[in-house]
């Protein structure tokens, strides 16, 4: 099945740093999704992002959809501990009554004292 | 109370066993999933369901069976475990937007 390419596969900052990390695709997606994943709970949405060129902030995270409709970007400002876990983006070609969504192999996020 | 419950949370099986995962959800949504989830691959689709009546194969069905009960309830059943089974098991559920997981089952094969 399709995989997005997330990158990086990991990332180790400092508490205070900001962060970035994308998604880019060989096809076209009409909605972009970022979720986070805490250990040993299942992924929650982050940021949804709709139309292409979009930018959307929810608190320190802001996400842009890419005007190709191939990538997505997640950005964390000044980062906090609680801000680890695993990052994944996800894609869906938004056809009639079809919205299965195609998942990035996601961000771990890891903060070093 | 959680919006997504999975039931059990952690199971260990033997190889050749049948085994069921639960999900229920108490967000009145008409479209669940299972998705497994290994290393590095990200979360993969293996079921999905948009009404009690209807039942979709995803990706990776092989192995795999699924039954949807009721409106809220969506279960997944190993019918022969194989240790390749072994995962981190997630049921979603939407409402036409936005997915929303439940906290997942580790299940392990040996």
């Amino acid at each position: 099945g399709q995989q997005l390419n997330q990158s990086p596969q990991s990332m180790f900052i400092q508490e205070g740093e900001d962060v970035s990390m994308n998604c880019t695709s060989s096809s076209i997606f009409n909605t972009w999704l970022w979720y986070k994943q805490d250990p040993g709970e299942g992924p929650v949405l982050l940021i949804a992002l709709y139309k292409a060129g979009e930018l959307t902030s929810n608190g320190r995270l802001t996400a842009q959809f890419g005007i190709t409709r191939k990538d997505s970007f997640l950005n964390i400002s000044a980062s906090i501990p609680s801000d680890v876990g695993i990052y994944f983006c996800a894609g869906r070609v938004t056809n009639f009554g079809n919205e299965k969504l195609t998942f990035g192999t996601g961000t771990r996020l890891t903060i070093i004292p | 109370d959680a919006d997504v419950t999975q039931t059990p949370r952690n199971r260990i099986t033997k190889t050749g066993k049948r085994i069921m995962l639960e999900c229920s959800q108490t967000k009145g949504h008409d479209r669940m999933y299972w998705y497994r989830q290994d290393p590095g691959l990200g979360l993969r689709l293996i079921y999905y369901s948009f009404d009690v009546k209807d039942i979709n194969k995803g990706e990776i069905s092989d192995g795999y069976s699924v039954s949807r009960q009721a409106q809220a309830k969506f279960s997944l059943s190993l019918e022969s475990a194989i240790p390749n089974q072994t995962a981190l098991y997630f049921c979603a559920t939407s409402d036409g937007m936005e997915q929303y997981f439940g906290p997942g089952t580790r299940l392990t094969v040996t």
